[in-house]
């Protein structure tokens, strides 16, 4: 499995924008990037996935450097129900065997 | 969204019983279910693959005879927690796939608390 590497923590302050980095630099052509997140005592949470274009939804945004070697989780606004773990995945689409790395804890101040 | 529910969400039980938890999608079909484990402060840990109607593929290093898994139904699988002992004590999280277009997506569910005292 193609393996992601994200920082272990981050801190933000509430209303402000959040930059989650992600760096897979071993992405196969047909890999899929997803970002879940977790909060505590809870099952993930699907964020977001690309595959090579940037993404956008209500919850986040996903921009994938154009090489795909590395990829930025973007919440524009963080609130405090946006603290929790983030969880950068590659997947093969058509195969939803998702492993987990170590993800990256977010701490939004108020 | 989609749904996927786990029952029980907590459950303690005594050393050397047998647990049963239960992970069901509850608007779509899942030909597919995974099973993870967590462990305080780590990530999740892919236990098995659990195919409807065949015998469910276990990740190294996890013994098939002690996290017995069944899966009988589009709807329902279950993973059994055979002669559980303290070390078992973690946090059960399963993940059903349903089919997206030209490709699939993994929906969680909430997890199962197991204490084994």
């Amino acid at each position: 499995d193609a393996k992601t590497t994200q920082p272990n923590s981050m801190e933000s302050n509430e209303e402000e924008p959040v930059h989650l980095p992600c760096n897979h630099s071993t992405i196969s052509g047909t890999d899929y990037i997803h970002w879940y997140r977790q909060l505590p005592s809870q099952g993930p949470e699907y964020v977001i996935h690309g595959l090579t274009s940037n993404v956008n939804n209500r919850m986040a945004s996903l921009a994938i450097a154009e090489d795909r070697k590395s990829s930025t989780l973007i919440l524009h606004r963080a609130t405090l129900r946006d603290a929790a773990v983030y969880y950068c995945i590659l997947g093969q689409g058509g195969s939803e065997k998702l492993v987990f790395g170590k993800g990256t804890k977010l701490t939004v101040n108020p | 969204g989609a749904v996927v529910s786990q029952h029980p969400s907590r459950v303690i039980c005594k050393s050397g019983t047998s647990v049963k938890i239960e992970c069901r999608s509850l608007d779509f079909q899942a030909t597919t279910m995974f099973w993870y484990r967590q462990f305080p402060k780590q990530s999740l840990m892919l236990m098995a693959t659990s195919n409807e109607g065949s015998k469910a593929t276990y990740e190294q290093g996890v013994e098939k005879d002690k996290f017995l898994i069944n899966h009988a139904s589009l709807t329902l699988s279950t993973l059994t927690v055979t002669s559980a002992h303290p070390e078992d004590s973690s946090f059960y999280i399963c993940s059903a796939i349903r089919p997206q277009g030209r490709r699939t997506e993994a929906f969680f569910g909430q997890g199962t608390r197991l204490t084994v005292v």
